[in-house]
């Protein structure tokens, strides 16, 4: 299993910024995701990023609005840039652990996003 | 767009009774995997079923899978008030580790 930790737990911020949500993960894994969850809404993959390479990116999701840092094997950014009320969401980040688990994936507890 | 639907919506049921979640997906998978969410928190992971597996168990979890229906079915036994949450089913097709989640079921579990 994994234990994930997200930064911050969940912000209020005006139309215009940036915010950039932090996951940390206490042993090392390959892959991370990050999901966007609308209100009321399933989970969204906005993202795949993998230690060493750039993110890929799912249709509808561009690196200039959700640029994603993946500086070593336990540690993401993800930053939603250029905020509208639109992107008031829960930011939701995940791994997938090595060996047999890698079928499933760990969720961190979120970041919940409103902007004004 | 969404893999699977779930249904229903939303659930509402007694302490005691049991709870019944149905997903369908579109396309072939390598899995199925049932999540719940609570408050709008973090997924816990609950069960992981395999195409070529048709029922699998976990505690006071049932779950089946019709992969000629492309649909599976969660059953949660004896439900109590603590399994009130969102359930989504995931499914895993291909060989990467991406998850496509469906819509979502709300249950609640009234004392």
């Amino acid at each position: 299993s994994a234990v994930i930790s997200q930064k911050p737990s969940r912000d209020i911020c005006q139309r215009g910024t940036s915010l950039t949500i932090q996951c940390q993960v206490d042993s090392q894994v390959t892959m991370m995701f990050w999901y966007r969850q609308q209100p009321g809404q399933s989970l969204t993959l906005i993202a795949t990023a993998n230690q060493g390479s750039e993110a890929t990116y799912e249709s509808g999701f561009v690196i200039d609005k959700f640029p994603i840092s993946r500086p070593n094997l336990t540690f993401s950014t993800l930053t939603v840039s250029n905020m509208s009320p639109e992107d008031s969401s829960i930011y939701l980040c995940s791994v997938a652990p090595p060996g047999l688990a890698e079928e499933t994936q760990y969720f961190g507890p979120g970041t919940r996003l409103l902007v004004l | 767009s969404q893999q699977g639907e779930e249904d229903p919506q939303a659930l509402s049921i007694q302490e005691g009774e049991n709870a019944t979640m149905n997903c369908s997906y579109k396309t072939s998978i390598n899995n199925l995997q049932w999540y719940r969410q609570n408050s709008g928190r973090g997924l816990v992971h609950l069960i992981l079923i395999r195409s070529n597996e048709r029922e699998k168990h976990s505690g006071r979890l049932r779950v089946t899978l019709d992969t000629s229906k492309k649909s599976s079915s969660l059953l949660i036994t004896a439900s109590r008030a603590a399994d009130t949450a969102s359930y989504f089913c995931a499914t895993r097709t291909g060989g990467g580790n991406k998850l496509t989640f469906g819509t979502g079921t709300q249950l609640k579990v009234e004392l």
